[in-house]
């Protein structure tokens, strides 16, 4: 059982189009991260969030943090060919040695 | 600007081969990490070695053993590679536990 789902699993659109990615625990992470990653190539930070409730922009794209700190979500804004790629959230828990979780990822398709 | 650094890039091993995979990070960084990759799965933690001289298990450290030969390297051995062990496996490192962690360019191994 993975502790941390991410959905959907996969989603295809097209340039222009809005959407949101979601990720889900039953557990309370002292902080979350998500990452790209294109293919061939490892995962690359876009954005941590710190405190529940917090929203992050990164350009067209929308982070949040729940209140409770169990789960985040990912909006992009007119989507572009670029976006394409693996969203990997991933979450640190509170505690010594607090390793780095990551979720069941989304892969992200966007055509012309 | 190496960054992390992993070798090999692909490799097939015959089961019941051994073999090691080297990783070497240059950004002073405490924390390094092994981790597998395989479709619908998302990242899964293997081994980890919080700083110089620990190492803990992850998620699935079954069939593996590590060796964090100093504050750079961090090595994944296998000692009798079987087929389920056919993945794409990631090598990070991070300032802490639980910071942003730092990726290779990862190893496609095979195991027929």
């Amino acid at each position: 059982t993975q502790l941390l789902e991410q959905s959907p699993q996969f989603l295809s659109i097209q340039e222009g189009e809005n959407l949101t990615v979601y990720c889900n625990s039953s557990s309370v992470f002292s902080s979350l991260q998500w990452y790209r990653q294109e293919p061939g190539e490892g995962p690359v930070l876009l954005v941590t969030v710190v405190t529940g409730g917090e929203v992050k922009k990164l350009k067209r794209l929308t982070f949040q943090f729940g209140d409770a700190r169990k789960d985040s979500s990912l909006h992009i804004t007119a989507a572009q060919p670029g976006d394409t790629g693996l969203y990997l959230c991933a979450g640190s828990r509170t505690g010594t040695a607090s390793k780095l979780t990551f979720g069941t990822g989304t892969r992200l398709q966007v055509t012309l | 600007n190496a960054g992390v650094t992993q070798t090999p890039k692909f490799q097939v091993l015959k089961t019941g081969q051994s073999m090691t995979l080297q990783c070497a990070q240059d950004m002073n960084h405490n924390s390094m990490y092994w981790y597998r990759q395989d479709p619908g799965m998302g990242l899964r933690l293997i081994y980890y070695s919080a700083s110089e001289g620990t190492t803990d298990k992850g998620e699935v450290p079954n069939g593996y053993n590590v060796s964090r030969l100093n504050k750079r390297e961090f090595s994944l051995r296998l000692e009798s590679a079987a087929p389920s062990q056919t993945s794409v496996y990631f090598c990070a490192s991070s300032e802490w536990t639980g910071h942003e962690a730092f990726f290779g360019q990862g190893t496609r191994l095979t195991v027929v």
